[in-house]
């Protein structure tokens, strides 16, 4: 299995609180990405990173910011949480441009 | 705006069926297509990859075609057992780069004893 770890797992917060989930790698990957999961709609790009502080919008990205700061760390953060959000949170590496993409454990986010 | 279509959504099958698992597209113009499986309340594990110069691709028991023009992708699943029980999922690459994923909704397999 790719080494690829999310933090937390699990996670229960309030409406307009924010919140910061942390992707790790330790495959050196260049490309990261972040997705959620939610019934009916599939799995949705939230946005991605193609390198160390470059970062793209995807599908989903209102309400969403990223940082990386390093290669190995991808964070994503919800300045303001709201009920929507909830959702199943995904951290995808690949190496390079249409290469695999493996995924990570997920992270499950409630918001109340 | 590219969509991918699974269907059916949920399949059940007697143990060593071979089965065809289907999934379609509506713009042709994609880099690759990728199957994945998942397992309830875990992460995605990618099956096989087809870039969008291949046919196909095998890994053990499965096979996976691709035909861009027709826009369908098939992933073939010799001699099922209990343990493929799983959602199956196909995401495509493109149009447009960025390496962004399209994913359809997935297929629920179980494979009965």
């Amino acid at each position: 299995d790719a080494g690829i770890t999310q933090s937390p797992r699990h996670k229960v917060t309030e409406t307009g609180t924010p919140v910061t989930l942390r992707c790790h790698q330790t495959e050196n990957h260049r490309y990261m990405y972040w997705y959620r999961q939610d019934p009916g709609h599939g799995l949705r790009l939230i946005h991605y990173s193609y390198g160390v502080k470059d970062t793209d919008k995807g599908e989903v990205s209102d309400g969403y910011s990223v940082s990386r700061s390093k290669t190995e760390d991808f964070l994503l953060t919800l300045e303001s949480a709201t009920s929507s959000q909830t959702s199943v949170y995904f951290c995808a590496i690949s190496a390079l441009a249409g290469d695999e993409q493996y995924f990570g454990p997920g992270t499950r986010l409630t918001v109340l | 705006k590219q969509e991918v279509t699974q269907i059916p959504a949920a399949l059940s099958v007697p143990e060593g069926e071979n089965l065809v698992l289907n999934c379609s597209f509506t713009d042709s113009a994609i880099y690759n297509l990728q199957w994945f499986r998942q397992d309830p309340g875990k992460g995605l594990t990618s099956l096989l990859l087809i870039q969008s110069s291949q046919r196909e691709q095998t890994s053990g028991r499965l096979n996976a075609s691709l035909d861009k023009s027709s826009g369908r992708s098939t992933l073939y699943i010799a001699a099922s057992q209990p343990g493929d029980s799983a959602t199956y999922l196909c995401a495509v690459e493109g149009p447009g780069g960025g390496n962004k994923l399209t994913f359809g909704t997935g297929t629920q397999l179980k494979v009965e004893l």
